[in-house]
């Protein structure tokens, strides 16, 4: 069964610094690896998607993420963080169309 | 401006009375589902359809319907709902195929009593 693991329900990180949130999944065959972004009472943005090629895939916001197929991540990574980032992110996974989500982190950025 | 619009985006309604969520994008897109986010458990899937017509079960399906009349338009129905329906909802559109990003609608919160 696929499934997508997010370990980390929160991370905080001071304003300038870089971030990292983390992503783990599970699916058969050549995933389809997505980030998205929920603002507080705004439905969710897409930030980014890995498909094939580069491991290191370019978003908005200046957010990227690498892809490690040997240890099945796809973390999310920004080099310096704004308190405007501060949101909940999702990872998501596809190989169907099918769209599985995994819980979600709360990044926090203080000033 | 391309966008998912949902309606209503808050409702409170009582146990059993029949409501229907509405659901409606302007992208033309073949693919539409609808998820529940809870919190600590992410979306789930509770159905989607790949087009006109075609609609199938997600996750989550029970207590819920869904139609898709038109390729514009994916209502969401609750015929007899419960407490446990109380989330908050999401529509989403994209083009068909595991690789699209999907669009998603802003919400909406339903409290069930």
């Amino acid at each position: 069964a696929q499934s997508v693991a997010q370990p980390e329900d929160q991370v905080n990180v001071a304003e300038g610094n870089p971030l990292t949130v983390k992503c783990t999944y599970s699916v058969s065959g050549n995933p389809y690896l997505f980030w998205y972004v929920q603002y507080p009472n705004r439905g969710l943005q897409f930030l980014l998607k890995y498909i094939t090629g580069d491991n290191l895939v370019k978003g908005s916001y200046g957010f990227e993420a690498e892809f490690n197929k040997s240890q099945t991540s796809f973390h999310l990574k920004k080099p310096s963080a704004l308190v405007s980032d501060s949101a909940l992110y999702f990872c998501a996974v596809s190989n169907t169309g099918k769209l599985i989500f995994g819980q979600g982190t709360t990044l926090q950025v203080k000033p | 401006e391309a966008q998912v619009t949902q309606n209503p985006r808050y409702l409170i309604t009582v146990t059993g009375k029949k409501l229907t969520v509405t659901c409606s994008q302007n992208m033309n897109h073949e693919y539409m589902s609808w998820y529940r986010q809870d919190p600590g458990l992410g979306l789930r899937q509770i159905y989607y359809s790949m087009n006109v017509e075609v609609t199938d079960k997600g996750d989550v399906p029970e207590g819920y319907k869904v139609s898709r009349k038109e390729k514009r338009n994916f209502p969401l129905i609750l015929e007899s709902p419960s407490p446990n329906q109380t989330s908050l909802y999401f529509c989403a559109s994209s083009n068909p195929g595991g690789g699209y990003e999907q669009y998603f609608g802003p919400g909406t919160r339903l409290t069930v009593t």
